[in-house]
């Protein structure tokens, strides 16, 4: 029941763009995306509630397909601080969480 | 408080020895959680709380494990006769309301368990 991401790992110079996918094999209520630095508590990105939903922070956005039971989340112009891994989040029975599997993303100058 | 506090930030214990940890969450939010991060990065969900009732606890390898949030108390998880496969990083996260929903989790810095 877990989302699948992809890809696993990334490698960006600064200043790349970069697409995390989050897929489900069952509907998406609502996709949540966390990044989580090497040691760190994972950090809250952004919520999108409804199919069709874009959203924005800086140079991070997210879509959000419905009817494919995915979600997006773009990186554009990386920068370094954008490195750590990518968790994408979702709840399908109203009770239990589940996170995706995970994308490591590594900027290098 | 403003963020989750977990404590300690490492444990140690002895293969079979007992390992608490404990949690506070924001202060106004209703729902708890606990998740398990092991060495593959992948996050365990175990056991969520509303307030002081169990949430859903499907993710619990019940005979080892149990967690509590009592009243004006922190919540804490606690695993017996812990075993090597134990050694992770633990989790806290609080949600103003449930995370289904709107309102995103907020971590806490994690316990890192390691059983010798």
């Amino acid at each position: 029941q877990q989302p699948v991401q992809s890809p696993q790992a990334v490698i960006l110079r600064e200043g790349e763009d970069a697409v995390i996918n989050c897929s489900s094999s069952k509907a998406l209520y609502s996709v949540h995306w966390y990044r989580q630095k090497h040691g760190e508590a994972p950090v809250f990105l952004m919520i999108l509630l409804k199919g069709g939903e874009q959203k924005g922070h800086d140079k991070i956005s997210a879509s959000f397909n419905e009817k494919k039971q995915q979600s997006s989340l773009y990186l554009t112009a990386s920068q370094l601080s954008y490195s750590g891994t990518y968790f994408c989040g979702t709840d399908y029975t109203g009770n239990q969480f589940y996170f995706g599997t995970g994308t490591s993303l590594t900027v290098i100058p | 408080g403003e963020e989750v506090a977990q404590t300690p930030k490492h444990l140690v214990r002895g293969e079979g020895q007992k390992a608490k940890l404990y949690c506070a969450p924001i202060k106004g939010h209703s729902y708890v959680f606990w998740y398990q991060q092991v060495l593959k990065n992948e996050f365990k969900f175990l056991i969520s709380f509303q307030n002081e009732n169990v949430f859903d606890e499907t993710g619990m390898p019940k005979e080892r494990f149990s967690a509590k949030c009592l009243p004006n108390s922190p919540c804490s998880l606690e695993i017996q006769a812990t075993k090597l496969e134990d050694s992770a990083v633990y989790f806290c996260a609080s949600s103003q309301n449930y995370p289904g929903g709107n309102q995103p989790q907020h971590f806490g810095d994690g316990t890192r368990l390691s059983i010798l």
